[in-house]
């Protein structure tokens, strides 16, 4: 009965490789959202969804590309890894498009690239 | 653009102690506010949340936060800090209507002692 889960938990992988991260809610939710958790706990916000439609796109380099197949799942694939790219990613979603809406969040995924 | 401060990265109290984390927020118009708490290899969850209404807010886990707009603040507190409490603590702003991300504080660390 998890609410928002992510697979796969780790990730360890080579420079200039392509991996993905999948994610999943069962809430209902219409937005759902990727973060990027640094080395220092900051949680910067990548890019958010709703209704499958891509609404946020912060400043990400284009090898990252978000996917949503239906509104119950959004998917982050990268191409070409590099160091800076580990990190812990988390997903999230929400009823809601605004800032007023509580943020749901899954369990992480920790990427390390060597 | 809203933001939000944590002056204090780390803070370590004793077991039945009081705590006290501070939030500082910046935002044009009444600000959506929200405290959430990641314990060691999870994801977020939310403590409590402000919208309006009365300043005084009760959470989760025996915690409340207390809205000053005069002093821009959105402080954390617990009377009465338990060993299970030591996490990293997630202050955040959002704003209300549209396509609005929610801005996340640096964290603050909490350890407990015994």
């Amino acid at each position: 009965d998890t609410a928002v889960s992510q697979t796969p938990k780790y990730l360890v992988t080579q420079m200039g490789n392509d991996k993905s991260i999948k994610c999943e809610q069962n809430l209902g939710h219409d937005t759902m959202y990727w973060y990027k958790q640094d080395s220092k706990k900051f949680l910067k916000i990548m890019f958010s969804y709703n209704n499958k439609e891509l609404i946020i796109n912060e400043t990400v380099p284009n090898r990252f590309s978000p996917k949503s197949p239906d509104k119950a799942h959004l998917n982050l694939h990268i191409n070409s890894l590099e160091l800076g790219d580990s990190a812990v990613y988390f997903c999230a979603s929400s009823q809601g498009t605004s800032g007023e809406h509580e943020q749901f969040f899954g369990p992480g995924t920790r990427l390390t690239v060597l | 653009a809203q933001s939000v401060t944590q002056p204090d990265i780390h803070i370590t109290v004793s077991e039945g102690a009081s705590l006290e984390l501070r939030c500082n927020y910046s935002y044009g118009a009444t600000p959506y506010l929200f405290w959430y708490v990641q314990s060691p290899g999870q994801g977020l969850q939310l403590l409590l949340k402000y919208f309006s209404g009365d300043t005084l807010v009760q959470g989760i886990k025996g915690f409340e936060a207390e809205f000053k707009r005069s002093q821009s603040s959105f402080n954390l507190r617990k009377p009465s800090v338990h060993w299970s409490d030591a996490a990293e603590y997630f202050c955040a702003v959002g704003a209300a209507g549209g396509y609005q991300k929610v801005t996340f504080g640096i964290g603050t660390k909490l350890q407990v002692i015994p």
